[in-house]
């Protein structure tokens, strides 16, 4: 079965502007989690998303959003674009276990952001 | 939330069995400890998840000792490929709330 496709693999953005990326999880999963990775700060938890709610939220600023539609596909927005928001964007997808356990969540490749 | 620490790195040799132990002394009792493994510029890739006791699968196992403050990976017989960055999390109802941590970077010489 396909895994999980994140668009757009590349981006590049100016200070200021906003983005959008996207996530589609594996067939099934309803549960999308988000996370950014850079080099300094490591593997850092932005939110995640369950049945078109949001669920849990990491540390991030509120230019950090994102939303998830009835087909479980997920996007994340930034708005006002910094330069310390170049990083790589990963998202993952997990089943709901009965008690509302995350099984495994299995990652996309990823997007990287760059900012100049 | 749970907090978990790791050896920053670790070196082994092509065909030695590698053990990387991880400590989470404020896991949660629904989380289930999972690890994973990363390449550069990649997303982490599931490699085993467990509760209690030892788990088993193709690439590699998982002990988890009774009071589930830490638990220990065993990749037998590595190679060159798998060097990486390895990860543990517990995962469970506030899954990512737990951050990854550093990880484990592993280093497979030849």
């Amino acid at each position: 079965k396909a895994g999980v496709t994140q668009t757009p693999r590349y981006l590049i953005k100016t200070r200021g502007q906003q983005v959008t990326l996207s996530c589609s999880p594996i067939s099934g999963h309803r549960s999308v989690s988000w996370y950014q990775q850079t080099p300094g700060q490591g593997l850092q938890f932005l939110f995640e998303y369950f049945s078109e709610t949001q669920r849990n939220k990491g540390n991030f600023p509120g230019r950090f959003s994102g939303r998830q539609f009835s087909n479980s596909r997920s996007e994340m927005n930034v708005s006002t674009l910094e330069l310390g928001d170049s990083a790589l964007y990963l998202c993952a997808s997990s089943l709901i276990a009965r008690g509302g356990l995350n099984t495994e969540a299995f990652f996309g490749q990823g997007t990287r952001l760059t900012v100049v | 939330l749970a907090k978990t620490t790791q050896p920053i790195s670790m070196d082994s040799y092509e065909g030695q069995e590698v053990n990387i132990t991880c400590s989470h002394n404020n896991i949660a009792t629904n989380d289930y400890i999972t690890w994973y493994q990363q390449f550069p510029s990649q997303g982490p890739r599931f490699i085993i998840q467990g509760y209690k006791t030892k788990v088993t699968n193709e690439v590699a196992s998982l002990f988890i000792p009774a009071d589930r403050k830490s638990s220990t990976l065993s990749l037998p017989r590595v190679s060159l490929s798998d060097t990486a960055v390895y990860y543990c999390l517990p995962l469970g109802t506030n899954a990512g709330k737990s951050t990854f941590g550093d990880g484990t970077t592993l280093t497979v010489k030849p």
